[in-house]
């Protein structure tokens, strides 16, 4: 199985400020796809950002945008202009594009939004 | 559009009782259906997918099963409950086409064992 690694168990962060939550992978496959999810209180896992290994763009949505690093295995997640609904835990998540049935997720960033 | 729907959404079981948590999706055929449980605290397991009815890959060895016995229907059952199956379940399904097609979730079940 793959490992994703979520160093960061908490993270903080003011109303209105940028944050960056890391996430790292091990993998030997060339291509894969990479995914950030967030669980609000209401445990709903909700996609926020995916990311295609071929693809040297960073993705961008919205105030959600990642730092794709293929070379070091990570896929930060930046998210600007915080929002108190910003508030939940972020997990992020691995699947091979090559045997891609499983997904592989971290152990989760919980993050707190400080108004 | 597609929907997925998860129940119970709170359950509470002695330990040594059987289990049954059922999984359905809705405007999508043949899509690639999974279980996962997060521990309090903790990421998410992989417990089972299917790629098809009938067909069920394990990721972890326990006492729970799968079942597929729709195309989009998906069941997790068990015997005989343990103190170590309580926590979250959460169903989820993925479109068979699309290489970047994420997980969609259902809202989850919370198992409580004991």
């Amino acid at each position: 199985a793959q490992t994703v690694t979520q160093s960061q168990p908490e993270m903080s962060v003011q109303e209105a400020e940028t944050v960056t939550l890391s996430c790292t992978y091990d993998t030997s496959e060339s291509d894969y796809y990479l995914f950030w999810y967030k669980q609000p209180p209401s445990r709903q896992m909700i996609l926020v950002i995916r990311q295609e290994a071929y693809k040297q763009q960073n993705a961008t949505e919205n105030r959600f945008s990642v730092n794709f690093q293929k070379a070091a295995k990570s896929f930060s997640l930046k998210i600007s202009d915080s929002q108190l609904g910003d508030a939940a835990m972020y997990f992020c998540a691995y699947r091979s594009a090559f045997m891609g049935n499983q997904f592989y997720f971290g152990t989760g960033t919980s993050l707190t939004v400080i108004p | 559009s597609q929907t997925i729907h998860q129940w119970p959404a709170t359950l509470v079981q002695p330990v040594g009782s059987p289990l049954s948590l059922e999984c359905t999706v809705e405007g999508t055929s043949n899509p690639n259906l999974y279980w996962y449980r997060q521990a309090a605290g903790r990421g998410l397991q992989l417990l089972f997918y299917s790629v098809g009815i009938g067909q069920i890959s394990s990721e972890v060895p326990q006492n729970l099963s799968a079942s597929r016995p729709q195309d989009r229907q998906f069941i997790l059952s068990s015997k005989k409950l343990l103190l170590s199956d309580s926590g979250f379940y959460l169903c989820a399904w993925r479109g068979q086409s699309g290489d970047n097609s994420p997980l969609h979730f259902g809202n989850g079940t919370r198992l409580t064992v004991t």
